[in-house]
């Protein structure tokens, strides 16, 4: 499977810039990186994924390094509702298709 | 969201007892897939279907089946529910394998007690 690490937590100020991380040197070159949320106990909400080049949507930005060992999703103008779990996910390498989920980054967005 | 729901939203079951939750979706996406969520262990994929009557094991598949026999429904089963399969269940869907979203539906919470 696609293993990958992101921070436990990450604190960011409301108006700021979130900048999550994530290395997932597993990755093999035809994977797609992707980008989930979880808000309390709803279902996860899907922000964005990339394969080698950045992309940007209404919600986010993902920055992809050239050797595809890790990514930052960049959250530009965060607030107080971004506050969630993150999930940084490659697919799952039985399946072919679902992905694995991880532990995330739960992010805290501050007044 | 997305056109999935997932029924019931809430169940408290006894210990042995035969439970089944249902996954429908209005998007005719040929995949769907069932996770349990759980503290300290974020999602697990437990089924996951590529087609009608075509399903496959996840990670963590022991005490459950799936079934689907029309594209809109997947059905999980626990032939007989333990307290270890208390955990919030999530359905997802997908139209293709890859380079596309899943979307999820809001969860079922089950309770074994």
């Amino acid at each position: 499977d696609a293993k990958t690490t992101q921070p436990t937590s990450m604190d960011c100020a409301e108006g700021r810039a979130a900048n999550l991380p994530c290395n997932h040197s597993t990755i093999s070159g035809n994977e797609y990186v992707y980008w989930y949320r979880q808000i309390h106990s709803q279902g996860p909400q899907y922000i964005i994924h990339g394969l080698k080049n950045n992309e940007t949507n209404e919600m986010a930005s993902l920055i992809i390094t050239e050797d595809r060992k890790s990514s930052t999703l960049i959250l530009p103008h965060a607030t107080l509702r971004d506050t969630a779990v993150y999930y940084c996910i490659g697919p799952n390498s039985n399946s072919g298709y679902a992905l694995n989920f991880g532990k995330g980054t739960s992010l805290l967005v501050t007044p | 969201d997305a056109g999935i729901t997932q029924s019931p939203r809430h169940k408290v079951t006894e210990t042995g007892t035969p439970v089944t939750l249902r996954c429908h979706q209005t998007e005719n996406h040929r995949y769907m897939y069932w996770y349990r969520q759980d503290p300290g262990h974020g999602l697990r994929l437990i089924h996951y279907s590529y087609g009608v009557k075509d399903t496959d094991k996840g990670e963590v598949s022991d005490g459950y089946s799936v079934s689907r026999s029309k594209t809109e429904d997947f059905l999980l089963t626990l032939e007989s529910a333990t307290s270890s399969q208390t955990s919030v269940y999530f359905c997802a869907i997908s139209e293709v394998s890859k380079g596309t979203a899943l979307h999820f539906g809001n969860g079922t919470r089950l309770t074994v007690t």
